[in-house]
């Protein structure tokens, strides 16, 4: 069964830096490029970083831009996304999701980031 | 990187039809074969229902259905059941970056 499961959500000051990760399982990981989705609390949904399959190509959304870093680990079926300077806008679900074409067919349960002092 | 344009609500009774908009521009929706359409319950992650247009996962009831035309892509529901009941929102590659856009998501009700 394909499962990812997300980790690493919290509280954080404005300013300040957090790490999300991804546990994949179920699938060839390698295989795959993996993305960040994020949604604001009674929002829609933000397509935030995409990873390629040997983490050589890396694309962001213009607000998110040199401040995030998406990563993965092949040899531990891991997915990372590095959020520095955040802000109060930055405060979301993030979801971690395996690409299907230009589509996201597996999600995980969503990993909860509040920026607020 | 602008979202996409769909209608907030849509509404039908169970059994009729219910179609939701997605309108884009001519470097996203216009563009590419590659709009997705995905189904989110209340606190619940989204699932893929369409993919490249008119592309439906293993799993997904053929009640569900894509089209496109210009720049505006189209998601129906024929056949509304209750559990049909849930947020929907389409996806679309844009310009060059191979990163895509949302749209602003549709609640469909049904009576």
């Amino acid at each position: 069964e394909v499962q990812v499961v997300e980790s690493g959500g919290g509280l954080v000051q404005p300013g300040g830096s957090l790490r999300l990760s991804c546990a994949a399982s179920g699938f060839i990981f390698n295989s795959h490029w993996m993305a960040w989705v994020r949604q604001a609390p009674g929002k829609g949904l933000e397509w935030v970083a995409n990873i390629n399959r040997d983490g050589s190509e890396k694309d962001y959304m213009n607000s998110v831009k040199g401040r995030f870093t998406i990563s993965r680990d092949n040899a531990k079926n891991s997915l990372s996304l590095y959020m520095n300077s955040l802000r109060a806008e930055d405060s979301a679900v993030y979801y971690c999701a395996r690409r299907f074409s230009s589509s996201f067919d597996y999600w995980g349960q969503g990993a909860l980031v509040t920026v607020s002092s | 990187q602008s979202a996409l344009t769909q209608p907030p609500s849509a509404s039908g009774s169970p059994g009729q039809s219910v179609t939701i908009s997605c309108t884009g521009t001519s470097s996203d929706v216009g563009d590419y074969n590659h709009v997705s359409w995905y189904q989110q319950h209340p606190g619940k992650a989204p699932k893929l229902m369409i993919y490249e247009v008119t592309k439906r996962p293993s799993g997904v009831p053929d009640r569900f259905s894509g089209s496109k035309s210009g720049n505006t892509a189209s998601l129906t529901v024929s056949g509304l059941q209750a559990d049909d009941e849930a947020d929907y929102y389409c996806s679309s590659y844009a310009g060059s970056a191979l990163i895509g856009v949302f749209g602003g998501g549709t609640k469909v009700t049904v009576l």
